[in-house]
């Protein structure tokens, strides 16, 4: 049982590049979410997901698109990389147990650069 | 949308002293409210949580308050220990039948408990 896990650790990328950001969990969770982590910013909700098929927007979206073909993976896509979003970002899964806790399973986080 | 605001920013206490970090929310439906811990270089990981049925809520040296009236919320650790140190997250969100929606974050605290 691995948890949540994203690849890759570290990028590097120019500005105006793309890439995919990979997070894949094995617990079998529903809800899934993608947060990047700036310093004295705290962890900022970009998009989440409350099941497969369904995605829907956090508090900061702009640049980022993520879908959820299957309940185990949660992509996130920069479309054309900027300064701005050099960033660590973290990918996090939880369950639904009713009356019970919640608990967010975070990834190791991806450290993007963006130069 | 919520809205979590948490203080101090900073906080350096004396090994064995007690330590207290507070946040405050906006949205008055949030009825879930965990508070994480991360290390230095490390994933975001859950100490404790609290719903919005109980006022109160301790495990061994940590204890979380809520008063919903005032949309406020604490973390209190006791008797500091050099491991404490830490960036700690506080955060809210609506549970629908157990499952956490639109987990939003505090700023996070850096707490240093000197020896």
């Amino acid at each position: 049982n691995a948890g949540v896990t994203q690849t890759p650790k570290f990028q590097v990328l120019k500005t105006g590049q793309s890439m995919t950001l990979q997070c894949a969990q094995d617990m079998n969770h529903e809800y899934m979410s993608w947060y990047r982590q700036d310093p004295g910013m705290g962890l900022r909700l970009i998009h989440y997901s409350v099941g497969a098929g369904i995605t829907d927007q956090g508090e900061v979206p702009n640049g980022y698109n993520v879908s959820r073909s299957t309940t185990e993976d949660f992509p996130l896509r920069l479309l054309s990389a900027a300064p701005s979003q050099t960033s660590v970002y973290f990918c996090a899964s939880s369950y639904s147990v009713s009356g019970g806790r919640t608990e967010a399973f975070f990834g190791q986080g991806t450290r993007l650069t963006v130069v | 949308g919520e809205n979590v605001e948490q203080h101090p920013s900073t906080l350096s206490v004396q090994e064995g002293d007690s330590a207290v970090i507070k946040c405050t929310y906006s949205d008055s439906a949030s009825n879930y409210f965990p508070w994480y811990k991360q290390e230095l270089g490390k994933r975001p990981q859950l100490i404790i949580d609290i719903r919005s049925n109980v006022g109160e809520k301790k495990d061994q040296r940590i204890a979380v308050t809520l008063n919903k009236t005032a949309k406020h919320f604490s973390l209190h650790i006791t008797e500091t220990q050099p491991e404490d140190s830490a960036v700690y997250f506080c955060a809210a969100s609506r549970t629908y039948g157990g499952a956490t929606n639109k987990l939003i974050f505090g700023t996070g605290t850096l707490l240093a408990v000197q020896p």
